[in-house]
């Protein structure tokens, strides 16, 4: 069975730049999650899908950041215009089931870098 | 709010001794409970999780985990590390809506 796969594995932009992050989650998994991690911390929500729809966006700037899974398969995380705070380990993980805290797989992440 | 913390930022065990990793999580309710390894440059991969049951829980690599409600603890244990075991490793609740609130990490460096 294939895993969570994420591209790119890392980037590199200057601030006020725009970048995306896509992710392509295990097949049949319903509910998918991203995180972002920042050096010396443990990741944090900012968004998570179930099927096509929006489960819990309450941690992410939407000022800055969007996300999108159409048809309820990929999903990509954009941010623009990106600021140096930015910069973390942007992991997206899936699981099978509804709620209640079951077991997540996560992808490799990306690591991105805003100088 | 679910909270998650993880008293040791930093531990160096030598390699066949035995580790202890702490882990104190905040829920109102019966917790869902993981412990997650993070290699360099890797996702996160499940060591073991805690739903409900026996409170001692055995995972991959050797990893075990014992939950204890009276003192809010869910601490990883193994009897004996080895060099590849040199990780940094977060603990984790489950949320409401089925997300995951991690601790801020162990990072285990193992001397030979």
């Amino acid at each position: 069975e294939a895993g969570v796969a994420q591209s790119p594995r890392y980037k590199i932009i200057e601030k006020r730049q725009s970048v995306a992050f896509w992710c392509n989650p295990i097949s049949g998994h319903a509910t998918l999650y991203w995180y972002q991690q920042i050096l010396g911390q443990g990741p944090k929500l900012l968004i998570q899908f179930q099927n096509n729809g929006v489960v819990d966006d309450s941690q992410l700037p939407k000022d800055r950041f969007s996300a999108e899974r159409l048809k309820g398969v990929d999903s990509t995380l954009k941010i623009q215009p990106a600021k140096l705070e930015d910069s973390a380990v942007y992991l997206c993980a899936s699981t099978t089931v509804q709620g209640g805290g079951y077991e997540q797989y996560f992808g490799p992440g990306t690591r991105l870098t805003v100088t | 709010a679910q909270s998650v913390t993880q008293p040791d930022i930093h531990i160096t065990v030598s390699e066949g001794a035995s580790l202890e990793l702490r882990c104190n999580y905040s829920y109102g309710a019966t917790p869902y409970l993981f412990w997650y390894v993070q290699s360099p440059g890797q996702g996160l991969q499940l060591l073991l999780k805690y739903f409900s049951g026996d409170t001692l829980v055995q995972g991959i690599k050797g990893f075990e985990a014992e939950f204890k409600r009276s003192q809010s603890s869910f601490n990883l244990r193994k009897p004996s590390v080895h060099w590849s075991d040199a990780a940094e490793y977060f603990c984790a609740v489950g949320g409401s809506q089925g997300n995951l609130i991690f601790g801020k990490g162990t990072k285990l460096s193992v001397k030979p």
